[in-house]
């Protein structure tokens, strides 16, 4: 079945420092990638998404990159700063959506 | 708009009582998603609707679990009878359609914490 797996399950890393999260999903059929931030006690919320037409897309600290072909997409955040600390989640999407088991990410001050 | 509303918040309730859970998606998105979040699983889903028709089940671990969509903006997730493993938190999310098929980006609400004693 469909199944998408997200590296490294966990991350930390100093203020100011980078962090890279990758997913690889199976569905060739997915062709919308949405990453989602789960801070305690919250629902996950989408802090960016890419679609299959596109290879790359930033917004300000965060960006992704997707390769299709390789069927890899993956989460850049620059320049961290301690509230980016939270679950990430990467997802492939197509009718309904599969999500990565979650990255937790700590950024150190 | 107010974004995907649950309630209740929090749920503790005794082993072989009924729990309803109950979600209110955004106003105008046609698609709907139950989601279980436990640490040991993750994000699972549980259900989803299409225009208030169930398109996919395969998630609802067994027939404790059930789930109704009356309307276009009232979704419930119901569990009788409960038991202690069903404690998680649950999720409700909401989208659009797409034209060209597939659906758009979710939102979720904040969550039900449900505990079973």
């Amino acid at each position: 079945g469909e199944n998408v797996e997200q590296h490294p399950s966990t991350l930390s890393v100093q203020e100011g420092d980078s962090a890279v999260i990758k997913c690889t999903y199976s569905d060739s059929a997915s062709n919308y990638f949405p990453w989602y931030k789960q801070e305690l006690g919250k629902g996950p919320q989408l802090i960016i998404d890419i679609r299959s037409n596109v290879g790359e897309k930033k917004d300000q600290r965060i960006a992704v990159t997707l390769n299709k072909t390789a069927k890899h997409f993956s989460l850049h955040i620059t320049e961290t700063q301690p509230e980016d600390s939270a679950v990430y989640f990467c997802a492939a999407q197509y009718d309904k959506v599969i999500f990565g088991p979650g990255t937790s990410l700590s950024v150190i001050p | 708009d107010a974004g995907v509303i649950q309630s209740p918040r929090h749920e503790v309730t005794e082993m072989g009582q009924e729990v309803t859970l109950r979600c209110k998606p955004i106003s105008g998105h046609n698609s709907l998603f139950w989601y279980r979040q436990t640490m040991m699983r993750g994000l699972e889903l549980l259900i989803y609707f299409n225009n208030n028709v169930p398109i996919d089940d395969s998630g609802m671990p067994e027939d404790r679990f059930s789930a109704k969509m009356p309307n276009a903006s009232f979704s419930t997730l119901k569990i009788q009878p409960s038991e202690p493993r069903d404690s998680a938190v649950y999720f409700c999310a909401s989208s659009r359609d797409l034209l060209g098929g597939g659906t758009d980006t979710q939102y979720f609400g904040p969550g039900t914490r449900l505990t079973v004693l």
